[in-house]
């Protein structure tokens, strides 16, 4: 089975910073990777599918890149609402497979 | 409006069986595959098993093979999951969640319920 590792598992930033999440997978999965925001309590929200494509709805402060094994999720410019935790996903056919998540907080 | 909606988790002991429960509206359920995702208490998404949007094809996560049955009644926009065997581990929140295409698995999940929790313990 493919295996989905994220870093780093928590970052501290601020208001306006750039923050990169990172999600590797264990083999080659082209471009099968979603990214989702979870906040406590609440059911994930899907952000990215397809490695770069941007869900509908959601600030373009958002983009994801990558593809094969590495992968990035971008925030451009942290807003108070972002501090959340972000999982990435993997999927192929009915084969599915959740990162173990990195948690956004503030410093 | 589009949304789905969970019920029937609740307090079992182990080896016991419940059947939550998944109510879709605003959108033409028989062509979306479905899926089952979970989160224990603290921790991470864990994919839990999937229906496709006819019902004849069905998958399951190696942690639930033999012990959870996923179904779905696309008569009443429902979509069910039987837990059987319940273990302490199997105690988390459950979330159906719906494939963002309409075809095959669906990809990605665009749209989640809010969840609801089941709790093994003795």
């Amino acid at each position: 089975d493919i295996q989905m590792a994220q870093s780093p598992s928590t970052l501290s930033a601020s208001v306006g910073d750039r923050v990169t999440i990172t999600c590797r997978a264990s083999q080659s999965i082209s471009s099968w990777l979603a990214w989702y925001q979870q906040k406590p309590g609440k059911a994930p929200k899907l952000l990215i599918y397809q490695a770069s494509n941007l869900e509908s709805g959601v600030p373009s402060r958002f983009s994801g890149s990558g593809s094969g094994t590495e992968f990035t999720l971008t925030i451009s410019s942290l807003q108070p609402d972002d501090f959340a935790t972000y999982y990435c996903q993997h999927y192929n056919g009915y084969f599915f497979s959740f990162g173990p998540g990195t948690k956004v907080d503030i410093k | 409006e589009v949304q789905l909606l969970e019920s029937g988790g609740g307090f079992i002991q182990p080896g016991g069986s419940l059947r939550p429960s998944c109510a879709a509206s605003g959108f033409t359920f028989s062509t979306y595959a479905m899926s089952w995702v979970r989160q224990a208490p603290g921790k991470g998404l864990e994919w839990v098993s999937a229906i496709s949007g006819s019902g004849d094809a069905t998958y399951y996560a190696d942690s639930v093979k033999g012990r959870f049955t996923i179904s779905r009644d696309n008569s009443r926009n429902m979509v069910y999951l039987q837990l059987n065997s319940l273990r302490a581990e199997d105690t988390a929140v459950y979330y159906c969640a719906k494939g963002r295409l309409t075809w095959g698995s669906g990809g990605s999940f665009d749209l989640w319920g809010q969840g609801t929790l089941v709790t093994v313990s003795s």
